[in-house]
Parts: C-alpha cells; sequence; structure tokens
C-alpha cells in the first residue's frame, strides 16, 4: 500500500532564508506526487505535481520539487521564505493502481519576521 | 468567483443532534470529494463521487451518508452526532476518478459538538 512520511512536524525559518520540507513515500511503481499547502482557515491548495519526466518541478509561488527515485523522496524548497508562506504543508501520493491519494501528516511551517 | 463552495464554515451542535453540511463546485469537474481533517491536521478520505455515482465509501460509520444530487453537488449527513465526529471537513473536487487528477478543496466546515 502507499504511504506517506513527512520527518517535520514543525519548522521555524527566518523570513528571507531558504526552506526545504521533507517528503518520502512508499509506492512499488512511479507514483503521481504532490504538494499542497494550506493556510490558517483555509482549505488546501495546489502547489506542485510530479507525474513523469524531468524530476525537478516548479509550481507556484516560487516552489519547487526534486523527485528522488533513489530515495524515495520529493523534497519541496524554496530559495527565499516570505512571511506569508506560514502554513501547513501537506506531500501527498497517488498512483495507477490507486483510486485515492494518501496525505502525509504535514509540516506547519513558521516564519520569524 | 468560489471554484468549491461549502456551507456552514461553522457549525456547533450538541451529542445526538442531526446535521448536514452542503457543497457545491462551478468548474465543471466529474468527481467530488469528502475529506475529514482532525485536530492533528491529519487528512482522511470519507467519500468519493463521480457524476453523481458513489465510488470510493471509506470505513466510515454508517450515521454518515452523502448524497450527490447531481454532479456539481455533494451534500453530507450525520445523524446522532457524537463528540468524535468534531473536526473539519472539506469538500473537494477534481477533473476525474483516480489518484492523477489533482484536488480542489473547498474552505472547510468546521465541526463542533458539545
Amino acid at each position: 500500500a502507499q504511504s506517506v512520511t513527512q520527518p517535520d512536524i514543525h519548522i521555524t525559518v527566518s523570513e528571507g532564508a531558504s526552506l526545504e520540507l521533507r517528503c518520502n513515500y512508499s509506492y512499488g511503481a512511479t507514483p503521481y506526487l504532490f504538494w499542497y499547502v494550506q493556510s490558517p482557515g483555509q482549505g488546501l491548495q495546489l502547489l506542485l505535481k510530479y507525474f513523469s519526466g524531468d524530476t525537478l518541478v516548479q509550481g507556484i509561488k516560487g516552489f519547487e520539487a526534486e523527485f528522488k527515485r533513489s530515495q524515495s523522496s520529493f523534497n519541496l524548497r524554496k530559495p527565499s521564505v516570505h512571511w506569508s508562506d506560514a502554513a501547513e504543508y501537506f506531500c501527498a501520493v497517488g498512483g495507477t493502481s490507486y483510486d485515492k491519494v494518501i496525505f502525509g501528516p504535514g509540516t506547519s511551517l513558521s516564519v520569524i519576521p | 468567483d468560489t471554484a468549491v463552495s461549502q456551507t456552514p464554515k461553522y457549525l456547533v451542535t450538541q451529542m445526538g443532534n442531526d446535521k448536514s453540511i452542503k457543497c457545491e463546485q462551478n468548474l465543471g469537474h466529474d468527481t467530488m470529494y469528502w475529506y475529514k481533517q482532525d485536530s492533528k491536521k491529519f487528512l482522511k478520505i470519507m467519500f468519493s463521487y463521480n457524476n453523481k455515482e458513489l465510488i470510493i465509501n471509506e470505513t466510515v460509520p454508517n450515521r454518515f451518508s452523502p448524497k450527490s444530487p447531481d454532479k456539481a453537488h455533494l451534500n453530507l449527513h450525520i445523524n446522532s452526532l457524537e463528540l468524535g465526529d468534531s473536526a473539519v471537513y472539506f469538500c473537494a473536487s477534481s477533473t476525474r476518478t483516480g489518484s492523477a487528477s489533482p484536488l480542489h478543496f473547498g474552505n472547510g466546515t468546521r465541526l463542533t459538538v458539545t
């Protein structure tokens, strides 16, 4: 069965600093991978997705993620964090054998001005 | 121009009551979902419908009954509410079934059972 782990429950960074949020998945074949962001009091919004091809994918709001098959990882990065990036970030995995995505437990990001 | 809208935003009720949450999407999507987010922010799918047909029915108490009158609407009715039902319930939609289609979420309904 597919599964997703996000090792960091909470991360705090200073505004302007770089950011990397970790995501590891378990799935037998090439997965469908997603990152979603949830701002306080809001629903989840898709940041980016990976299905195939170039392993470095660009998303909205200046985010990017890199698929590394050998490490079963799909880490999210941003070179310079803004205060408005403070939110909950969810990694999710799907695949051709599954009819639904599985969400990771989320990483809460705090940004220090 | 809200894409996925759900009402109400907040719902406070007592144990044993029956309540409904409504969801509408104007994206023209074929598939709609209900997710439950617990107090630890963990998200779990409850149901999905594709063009009014039930596709996914996770292990959810039968007190929860979804209903899709058309492919743009998916409602959730909860009977005999319990304290453990307190959570945020999200409606979502996607272009089609399967895990390849990105999800579009509503802003959630925070249900508090006292």
